[in-house]
């Protein structure tokens, strides 16, 4: 079955530091990606996606991810760090038949 | 229009009473969907509805009941809940794909607290 895996359940990272959030896969299919950004009190934001098109991926606000079938990896990474993206950021994995399946999270922190 | 809405924002029911949980979209999306978010973990499915048929029920208890009245509109109907019920209730839209990635679209949520 296909799912994500997110390691480090919180990062702390000090403004204007890089931000790397880790997420690796497990599937037997070439599988369809997601990151999605969560604010306090509020629904999920898609963040960027892969759907096999590149392997690295460009999304909104600075953010970009890199699949790495080798590794089975698609880790986030932003260059500098923003009080703004403090958030909570989940991996996902579309399994078909319109069912996605989440990561436990990723808490971030930006320390001024 | 790219936004999915969710009615009520906040909503504190007691075990007896009845609600409903309302959510709209008008992306011409086919496939919606509910999640039950607890605190500091991610969203749990619940439900999800492809061209306004019920196509997974993640073994939800029969007290939350789905429904969709046409391709805009999905309602959860809440009755005789438990105070574990309180959580952050997500709903979500995408076009269906079999075998395709779906993006989802997520609403803000409805803050759930039952006493």
């Amino acid at each position: 079955a296909q799912s994500v895996t997110q390691l480090g359940s919180h990062v702390s990272v000090s403004e204007g530091a890089l931000v790397l959030l880790r997420c690796n896969y497990s599937s037997s299919v070439p599988p369809y990606l997601f990151w999605y950004v969560q604010y306090p009190n509020q629904g999920l934001q898609l963040l960027l996606k892969y759907t096999s098109a590149a392997t690295l991926v460009k999304g909104i606000n600075g953010f970009e991810a890199e699949f790495k079938k080798s590794e089975t990896s698609f880790h986030l990474t932003k260059p500098s760090a923003h009080m703004s993206d403090a958030a909570e950021y989940f991996c996902a994995v579309s399994v078909g038949n319109n069912d996605m399946r989440f990561g436990a999270g990723t808490r971030l922190t930006v320390k001024p | 229009d790219t936004e999915v809405t969710q009615t009520p924002k906040h909503l504190v029911m007691g075990m007896t009473n009845k609600k409903s949980l309302k959510c709209e979209q008008h992306m011409g999306h086919r496939a919606m969907y509910w999640y039950k978010q607890k605190a500091k973990k991610p969203p749990e499915l619940m439900f999800v509805y492809s061209y306004e048929k019920l196509s997974i029920n993640e073994s939800v208890p029969s007290r939350f009941s789905p429904e969709c009245p046409n391709s805009s509109l999905l309602n959860l109907h809440l009755h005789a809940l438990q105070p574990e019920d309180s959580a952050l209730y997500l709903c979500a839209s995408s076009q269906p794909r079999d075998n395709l990635y779906n993006e989802q679209f997520f609403g803000p949520g409805t803050r759930l607290t039952v006493l």
